[in-house]
């Protein structure tokens, strides 16, 4: 089945940088890649995805790149502010369900 | 419109004891999942509905674990015999389609005494 790896575990930047978390996959059938956002205590929320016929997409502070060919994806944010605190979460589907990688927890600081 | 609903939303039980946690996703969604999360943890698939087929339960722990889906809407997971490994949140989200995006119940925080 699908392996997500997701890398770092744990990201400090400060306020105003830019941190990128990166994912790799197994499966070359993946074609659909969101990433979610869960704050301490609450529900993950998806905040941006791709699908395999994207290299790149942009909603405001946060982008997303898609290497096919390497299998592997990015979350890009730009100009960080607290409120980006969060666990993220990347994944990738393959067939009917999703797999998660193992979370990066994001610690904006001032 | 109203999102992915649980509840309970914190179920505290007794070792050996059942429970059953309930999910009733968004209208119209015809994909729903239930996920396991323990602390600080990331999300372990657990089973999965789409429609009328065959559930994908492939990713349940143990046969003390059971979900249905009656009418192709609420979902009931069922621990039986629960362990304090059990402990931990309970998601479940739903999609419009298969492979669709994903929106995410609050959870039940399960705690085995």
């Amino acid at each position: 089945g699908e392996n997500v790896e997701q890398h770092p575990s744990t990201l400090s930047v400060q306020e105003g940088d830019s941190a990128v978390i990166k994912c790799t996959y197994s499966d070359s059938a993946s074609n659909y890649f969101p990433w979610y956002k869960q704050e301490l205590g609450k529900r993950p929320q998806l905040i941006i995805d791709i699908r395999s016929n994207v290299g790149e997409k942009k909603d405001q502070r946060i982008a997303v790149t898609l290497n096919k060919t390497a299998k592997h994806f990015s979350l890009h944010i730009t100009e960080t502010q607290p409120e980006d605190s969060a666990v993220y979460f990347c994944a990738a589907k393959a067939s009917s369900k999703l797999t998660f990688g193992t979370g990066t927890r994001l610690q904006v600081t001032l | 419109g109203a999102g992915v609903s649980q509840s309970p939303s914190n179920k505290v039980t007794e070792k050996g004891k059942d429970v059953e946690l309930r999910c009733d996703p968004i209208s119209g969604h015809t994909a729903l999942y239930w996920y396991r999360q323990s602390l600080g943890q990331g999300l372990e698939f657990l089973i999965y509905f789409q429609g009328n087929s065959a559930p994908d339960k492939s990713g349940l722990p143990s046969d003390r674990f059971s979900a249905e889906r009656t009418g192709g809407s609420v979902s009931t997971l069922t621990i039986q015999r629960t362990q304090q490994e059990d402990s931990a949140v309970y998601l479940c989200a739903s999609s419009f389609l298969q492979g669709d995006t994903q929106y995410f119940g609050p959870g039940t925080r399960l705690t085995v005494l």
